[in-house]
């Protein structure tokens, strides 16, 4: 079956380490996000990209990176890590530009 | 501005039903979503509503759309404890290339 993969599924990490979070998907969509969901904010989003070597910032873009080499994966890079990025990021894609976005299980990730 | 309102925790008694509430800003947005998060997992596409559209009904789940007061909800007869989850509404603007706007998440309790 076609699934939405998020790895690691938990990270802890210290204050300027370079993290990178992998996201893979086997639907051959074109489009993939990233959010990060913190308590009182819902989820916002921090990039996202509508095809191979496309890549365009979201709402909280600073101090995080994507690169899209194939269809299947969005890696994001947290360049230097710093405790307000301590969140739970979720992966999505989806097939056109409005409709339904497929989530990935998530990543919890703590920085210290 | 875009920005999506929900209340945050709603408390029910299993068999009656739900309501959760939410406003948006952006008369523009072309669909409006609902999506379900269980615990420790990702989200979850419940029902969706285009804008030119009132209600939409789906086995135990109503949408109400009222475009004039830019107030969108969601009904869910005879709540089951299994309903218990925290539920998001969620937007697309018109021509934003498909990004959701999402409301902080209404945490809907169930008990027996």
């Amino acid at each position: 079956d076609a699934e939405i993969t998020q790895s690691p599924r938990h990270k802890i990490t210290e204050t300027g380490r370079q993290v990178t979070l992998a996201c893979h998907q086997t639907w051959n969509h074109n489009n993939m996000f990233w959010y990060r969901q913190d308590l009182g904010h819902g989820l916002r989003l921090i990039h996202y990209s509508y095809g191979v070597q496309d890549t365009n910032k979201g709402e909280v873009s600073d101090g995080y990176s994507v690169s899209r080499s194939n269809t299947e994966d969005l890696p994001l890079t947290l360049e230097s890590a710093a405790s307000s990025q301590t969140s739970v990021y979720f992966c999505a894609s989806s097939v056109g530009r409005e409709g339904e976005q497929f989530f990935g299980p998530g990543t919890r990730l703590t920085v210290l | 501005g875009e920005d999506v309102e929900q209340s945050l925790f709603l408390s029910v008694r299993e068999g009656d039903s739900s309501v959760i509430n939410c406003t948006y800003t952006d008369s523009s947005s072309t669909y409006l979503y609902w999506y379900k998060q269980e615990p420790g997992a990702g989200l979850q596409l419940l029902t969706y509503i285009f804008s030119n559209m009132d209600m939409k009904q789906d086995q135990r789940l109503t949408v109400l759309l009222n475009k004039k007061d830019k107030h969108l909800s969601l009904r869910i007869a005879d709540t089951q404890t299994g309903d218990s989850a925290i539920y998001f509404c969620a937007e697309t603007p018109y021509n934003q290339g498909g990004k959701l706007i999402f409301g902080q998440g209404t945490e809907l309790s169930v008990k027996p």
